[in-house]
């Protein structure tokens, strides 16, 4: 059974333009998750999917950061401006159905985010 | 505010040595902590996850330990190998999705 991947695993751009990361979750899993982890930090949580629905987007940063999960498969995370302080880790991670106990969590590889 | 602090932030120790990870944690309500494994360049992986009732738990070489009384928690391992070079995050739940992240702790091994 594949993971969860990600792409690309490492993206370079300059501050103003546009990147877009995608995450694949693993197979059936209705639970999407996005989390960043900038230089030196603990890693943070943006937001979670509950199929194609947004079930919890507190921990997105500001209007730069846009979420998408169209058909509950995929998920797409685009940054628009990006800026400086942007730079880091981004993870996604996929469980199976809300409500079990322990919800285990499965991770990417994450994509190296640089912005120069 | 919900914190989880983790120490040492960084560790070295010889191939075949015992070491002994620490993690406190101020988050309320408790669901559940778990240890991640996570290897350079690689995502988090799950090691233990511990429910408020559970005192230890096992994977390996790895032990958890939770005391939920004083909100303290702590990941050994036993005979340690080169492989287990990485960081260790401490993690904690205050609900069923939301994870709260420790910033690590560097472990590494040297033969």
């Amino acid at each position: 059974e594949a993971g969860v991947t990600q792409f690309p695993s490492h993206s370079v751009i300059e501050k103003g333009q546009t990147v877009t990361l995608r995450c694949d979750p693993i197979s059936g899993h209705d639970n999407l998750y996005w989390y960043r982890r900038v230089m030196g930090k603990e890693i943070k949580f943006l937001l979670h999917f509950v199929k194609e629905s947004k079930q919890d987007e507190s921990g997105m940063p500001n209007n730069r950061f846009l979420a998408e999960r169209t058909g509950g498969t995929y998920s797409t995370l685009k940054v628009q401006p990006a800026e400086l302080e942007d730079s880091g880790v981004y993870f996604c991670a996929s469980s199976q159905v809300a409500g079990a106990s322990y919800n285990e969590q499965f991770f990417g590889p994450g994509t190296r985010l640089t912005v120069l | 505010k919900n914190q989880v602090e983790q120490s040492p932030q960084s560790l070295i120790i010889l191939e075949g040595k015992n070491c002994t990870l620490q993690c406190n944690y101020t988050v309320s309500p408790f669901s559940n902590l778990r240890w991640y494994k996570q290897d350079t360049g690689r995502g988090p992986v799950s090691l233990t996850i511990m429910t408020f009732s559970e005192n230890t738990k096992s994977n390996g070489r790895y032990t958890a330990t939770l005391d939920a009384d004083t909100k303290q928690s702590s990941l050994h391992i036993t005979a340690s190998q080169l492989s287990d070079s990485a960081s260790y995050i401490c993690v904690v739940s205050s609900s069923n999705y939301q994870l709260i992240w420790g910033a690590g702790t560097k472990l590494i091994i040297k033969p």
